[in-house]
């Protein structure tokens, strides 16, 4: 079956626009999962969705991040007023149901560069 | 808090030799999962394989096996009989049962040389 997809799979914006990424998960998977990576690093947990709803949003950064899963499928990640730390690869990546024992499948990432 | 601790420099093997990458983890949770992920040049992260704590067995998938000491709190990915589309970047996570996040360790890049 299809994986995790992301779109886009790169952005350009200037400092201070605002950017919506969007993650459709695997077909049936409960749980949704935000992470960014900068270069050279592991990824970093941003948010987890569980169904529609943000169960976990300790690793967003600041205000300036949202993001939402309406119907319990696709997620749209939202930054607002982007500054140029935000410049990363962002992972979208969903499992079945969120368990400990389940396994994370990743999407090809969002790179955003904000110049 | 959990985390995980990958501290090897950049590795290098023969192709069709064995090599070890090395991942020590601390959680105080009871219940966790640790998984390998690979990452190449193109960026994708991919699955390699998971170890639940309570798993008395280590796990295998194909030329990736991996060397889970609980006592020790390491879990070590073996990769048998390297082959060049083994070089890339790999990183060990943890999943607990307190949360869903994975915590990343920083990761370790391999070459396999021809």
């Amino acid at each position: 079956g299809a994986g995790v997809s992301q779109t886009p799979s790169n952005k350009v914006t200037e400092k201070g626009k605002y950017v919506e990424l969007r993650c459709d998960p695997i077909s049936g998977h409960t749980a949704l999962y935000w992470y960014r990576q900068s270069l050279g690093q592991g990824p970093e947990f941003l948010i987890y969705f569980q169904g529609t709803g943000a169960a976990d949003d300790s690793g967003l950064p600041n205000d300036r991040f949202f993001a939402v899963r309406p119907e319990g499928s696709v997620s749209t990640l939202k930054i607002q007023r982007t500054e140029r730390g935000d410049s990363a690869v962002y992972l979208c990546a969903s499992s079945f149901s969120g368990g400990v024992t389940d396994t994370q499948y990743f999407g090809p990432g969002t790179r955003l560069t904000v110049l | 808090a959990q985390k995980i601790t990958q501290t090897q420099p950049g590795m290098f093997v023969q192709e069709k030799e064995a090599v070890t990458l090395d991942c020590t983890y601390d959680t105080s949770d009871q219940s966790y999962g640790l998984f390998w992920y690979k990452q190449p040049s193109s960026g994708e992260m991919i699955f390699l394989i998971y170890q639940g704590s309570y798993d008395e067995q280590n796990a295998t998938e194909g030329r990736y096996s991996l060397n889970f000491q609980k006592a020790r709190k390491s879990a070590n990915l073996v990769i048998s009989a390297s082959q060049l589309g083994d070089s890339a970047m790999y990183f060990c996570a943890m999943q607990t049962g307190a949360n869903s996040k994975l915590t990343f360790g920083k990761g370790i890049t391999l070459s396999v040389r021809p």
